[in-house]
């Protein structure tokens, strides 16, 4: 099972959105329900932003959204806040295992 | 509340063995999983395999299958990652993660355990 393709970076400027793609195929973002997001600050605990392809858990700002269309998911962080900087891995449950993306380093400039 | 610990910092040379722990505290059942990641120095999350705390339903990536063994004592409600040789490449941060059953994200995490194998 390969690693889901992510976009190695992303940045904006403090009060703008920014869109990080995760792309996989029909075996495993197309025919799952059970995609999440992690944030991960490096040399800490990677922490939950988004699961089931869309739904936040309790504590997550609304500024953090999950979609997908496809094979891709996509998460979207709206109004950037210096405390967003950090990177990003999508993961998917396939076939009874787990897979992350590749990463995505987000810059806020 | 939900709460993992994970055993300290490693160093230990090529050949030797080992086996890391993460302690879960918090639940009233026993029907959750404990996976395993690691990140390597300079790249991305892997996730190397998974176990059920109720029946010990072992679950390993295809990377990892054969090279790690993953455990858990119910006795005492903790899950080990365990190496018989160790390689240089297996320098890595090992965190553990935890989730209900029925669940398919992984919302509470250990602080992670640096395992560095050097000459």
């Amino acid at each position: 099972q390969s690693a889901l393709t992510q976009p190695p970076s992303a940045s904006g400027s403090p009060g703008q959105s920014v869109t990080i793609s995760c792309t996989g195929t029909s075996s495993d973002v197309g025919g799952s329900n059970y995609v999440s997001w992690y944030q991960h600050h490096p040399g800490k605990a990677p922490k939950l932003m988004i699961f089931d392809v869309s739904k936040r858990p309790s504590g997550v700002p609304d500024r953090f959204s999950g979609s997908k269309s496809g094979n891709t998911a996509s998460l979207t962080v709206s109004g950037l806040q210096a405390e967003d900087e950090a990177d990003y891995y999508c993961s998917s449950y396939v076939g009874r295992i787990y897979v992350f993306g590749t990463g995505t380093k987000v810059t806020v400039l | 509340e939900v709460h993992l610990v994970q055993s300290g910092a490693e160093v230990k040379k090529p050949g030797e063995s080992l086996k890391i722990s993460c302690k879960a505290s918090g639940y009233s059942f026993t029907n959750y999983w404990i996976g395993w990641v690691r990140q390597m120095p300079g790249k991305g999350l892997e996730w190397m395999g998974i176990i059920y705390h109720h029946d010990s339903d072992t679950k390993y990536n295809p990377s990892f299958q054969g090279l790690v063994t993953i455990s858990v004592d119910k006795s005492i409600n903790t899950a080990y990652l365990q190496w018989i040789t160790l390689k240089a490449s297996d320098t890595a941060m090992y965190y553990c993660a935890t989730t209900q059953d029925g669940s398919y994200s992984w919302p509470e995490w250990g602080q992670g355990t640096l395992v560095t194998v050097s000459s």
